[in-house]
């Protein structure tokens, strides 16, 4: 079965810059997915990296895909306390669900 | 651009009363999903709709059903609620389209918050 893990908690400081991980087990992953969530608020799609691909940049983004190891990256760049917020990584095989990683708080100190 | 489209945004039901919660996709979009995400937890699969028919099935309960009509729009059933069926629950829309290595990109409403007291 599919399986995607996350630490829980990360805590930076206003300016540094932030790596998030994630691990996932479905050696059959599409694509995978980096999704924020705000406090009460809904899931806003950051950034997507296609199976084949090791790595995309997107602003302060950036996204690296080891795909051997199953481990997925996010970092962001020049981290403001607007990023605050919990991310999960996420999966897909394909038009199937997306399974979703327990989710990483992110804390930005000023 | 046009978003996923979630109504109501917040609904307090009581314990065994029912609850229909509607979804209306991203134009042109051909598939829905719908998640749960209890308290501090992360989103759960529940069923998903494409072209109108199920596609697939999650750990959705006996007492929730789901349908996707002609125009593409999804409603979520849920009847004898309970306490613990309280969390936001998610709906995400995609299109597939024909493809057999579909670009599956989700995108996700906003949630509707269903409190049962």
């Amino acid at each position: 079965g599919e399986d995607v893990e996350q630490s829980l908690f990360l805590s930076v400081r206003e300016g540094d810059s932030s790596v998030i991980n994630c691990t996932y087990t479905d050696s059959s992953s599409t694509y995978l997915y980096w999704y924020k969530q705000e406090p009460g608020a809904g899931l806003q799609l950051l950034t997507y990296i296609f199976s084949n691909m090791d790595m995309k940049q997107d602003q302060r983004l950036t996204v690296l895909l080891n795909k051997k190891d199953k481990h997925l990256s996010l970092r962001i760049a020049d981290t403001q306390t607007g990023d605050s917020a919990i991310y999960f990584c996420a999966e897909t095989g394909g038009y199937q669900k997306v399974t979703f990683g327990t989710g990483t708080k992110l804390q930005v100190i000023p | 651009a046009a978003g996923v489209i979630q109504s109501p945004r917040h609904l307090i039901k009581e314990k065994r009363e029912t609850a229909t919660l509607k979804c209306y996709p991203i134009p042109r979009h051909d598939t829905v999903y719908w998640y749960q995400q209890g308290p501090g937890q992360d989103p759960q699969f529940l069923i998903s709709f494409y072209e109108k028919m199920q596609s697939d099935k999650g750990s959705i309960p006996d007492r929730f059903s789901a349908q996707q009509f002609s125009d593409y729009h999804s409603e979520l059933n849920m009847s004898s609620l309970e306490l613990g069926d309280s969390a936001l629950y998610f709906c995400a829309s995609s299109f597939i389209g024909q493809a057999i290595l579909a670009k599956n990109i989700q995108y996700f409403g906003a949630g509707t918050r269903l409190s049962v007291l």
